[in-house]
């Protein structure tokens, strides 16, 4: 069972790269996301969707774009990346966003341990 | 703001009983989960609440008090392998997870 793929698992990037981060799951959730966790700090949320075709933005977009073309996949890009990006990246999914209760847990995926250098 | 408090880093022998705490203020309540995080590893799902009490779970208990805003993870016959970080999270109004940072639990033989 595969569940949520991320790739690349490691990445170290040159300042004012551009970068897309992959993640794709087969468990047709309905929402996924887009989670950095450093050090100290709890995940923080970066974008979300809650269906396809879908996308909002969380606690920290800034720098950072989403799209949702399908239920499977959603990339995660940085258009120019910063140091201040060096994190550990994860992209999670949950069955049924908006309605609480089991079913809004999320499953995450092995995560993206980027540098920006 | 939304703030979730848990301790940084606790220790505990092997075999022992532990519980980690985690108190929340957050914009409204639709539940709050525990995830056991090894290091460099994914998150995943332990625990859900949403009714105050008790909820067990094999070795794991997790505990809620809405009134307090409240909830405790307790780890009985502690092993080795339960060595890992512990995250609280709290479903908010607008059903998003709000995280904690985590607790370290450091087991000690």
């Amino acid at each position: 069972t595969a569940g949520i793929t991320q790739a690349p698992t490691s990445q170290i990037l040159a300042a004012g790269r551009s970068m897309t981060l992959r993640c794709t799951q087969d468990m047709r959730h309905n929402a996924m996301y887009w989670y950095r966790q450093d050090l100290g700090l709890g995940l923080r949320l970066i974008h979300y969707s809650n269906t396809a075709g879908t996308t909002g933005k969380g606690e920290v977009p800034d720098g950072y774009s989403v799209s949702r073309a399908n239920t499977d996949d959603f990339p995660l890009t940085l258009a120019s990346a910063v140091p201040s990006q060096t994190s550990v990246y994860f992209c999670a999914s949950s069955p049924h966003p908006g309605t609480g209760g089991l079913g809004t847990e999320a499953f995450f995926g092995q995560g993206t341990r980027l540098t920006v250098v | 703001g939304q703030n979730i408090d848990q301790p940084t880093e606790m220790t505990a022998t092997e075999g022992a009983i532990v519980q980690i705490n985690c108190t929340y203020q957050t914009s409204g309540f639709n539940g709050l989960f525990w995830y056991q995080q090894h290091a460099g590893e994914a998150p995943t799902f332990l625990s859900y609440n949403v009714l105050d009490g008790l909820e067990e779970k094999g070795r794991f208990s997790s505990f809620l008090s809405r009134s307090k805003g409240y909830s405790y993870l307790l780890l009985k016959e502690l092993q080795m392998k339960d060595s890992a970080s512990y995250l609280c999270a709290v479903l908010d109004s607008n059903y998003q997870l709000i995280w904690g940072a985590g607790t370290k639990l450091i087991i000690k033989p």
